[in-house]
């Protein structure tokens, strides 16, 4: 039962570092979601994907890019890291819009910069 | 841009109460979903609303989407420790395409 899967859980960056948050899903789900998630706040959509080749933005793409070249997936970049994208970053992914389908989260990566 | 406002943000309770969550907007959505979030966890869909009006009973949980469908509540009943968690509202528009958009939830903690 992966579902899912995002690695790594845990990770601490230094400002101006880049790194790669990788979420793979074994679903063949078509539609798929990185969202930030901050203390006491809900959910705000960073980029989303509606299957292999297509990226789009969502309400807060500054300083994050993303590539879908397969539809299992849908690695987050993060090229010059600042200490405003120290959050709690989920992937998930569903089999249609959300107006229809429920969307299937990744535990996340907890992602500290300094 | 469509925003869902979630109240109580914080609710403290003791075993054996009820409780009501609420998710309002001033958008119509078409459909809605709530979902509970544990520590260290991601989102967990608990159960998608669609009709105006329409209510939707999870053993102790029931959901209800307004007439006019801007608006939800959950209501719990006989709150069990194993309720704790993060509730968030989502919903989901024509207008909004692929796009879902959620509440900043409400976290219920069930003291025994």
């Amino acid at each position: 039962n992966a579902g899912v899967t995002q690695t790594p859980k845990f990770r601490i960056l230094k400002i101006g570092q880049s790194m790669t948050l990788q979420c793979t899903q074994d679903m063949n789900h078509n539609y798929m979601y990185w969202y930030r998630q901050d203390p006491g706040m809900g959910l705000k959509l960073i980029y989303y994907s509606v299957g292999a080749g297509i990226t789009d933005k969502g309400e807060v793409p500054n300083g994050y890019n993303v590539s879908r070249s397969t539809t299992e997936d849908f690695p987050l970049r993060l090229e010059l890291a600042a200490p405003s994208q120290t959050s709690v970053y989920f992937c998930a992914s569903s089999t249609g819009r959300p107006i229809d389908q429920p969307q299937h989260f990744g535990d996340g990566t907890r992602l500290s910069i300094l | 841009t469509q925003l869902l406002e979630q109240s109580p943000q914080f609710l403290s309770i003791q075993e054996g109460e009820n409780l009501t969550v609420y998710c309002n907007s001033s958008s119509v959505f078409s459909s809605l979903q709530w979902y509970r979030q544990e520590p260290g966890e991601g989102p967990v869909l608990l159960v998608t609303v669609v009709t105006g009006g329409e209510v939707k009973k999870l053993k102790r949980l029931t959901f209800q989407f307004g007439d006019a469908r801007k608006d939800s509540s959950l209501h719990i009943t006989a709150a069990q420790p194993g309720d704790t968690g993060l509730y968030l509202c989502a919903g989901a528009a024509e207008t909004s395409g692929s796009r879902l958009t959620f509440g900043e939830g409400t976290q219920l903690t069930v003291n025994p």
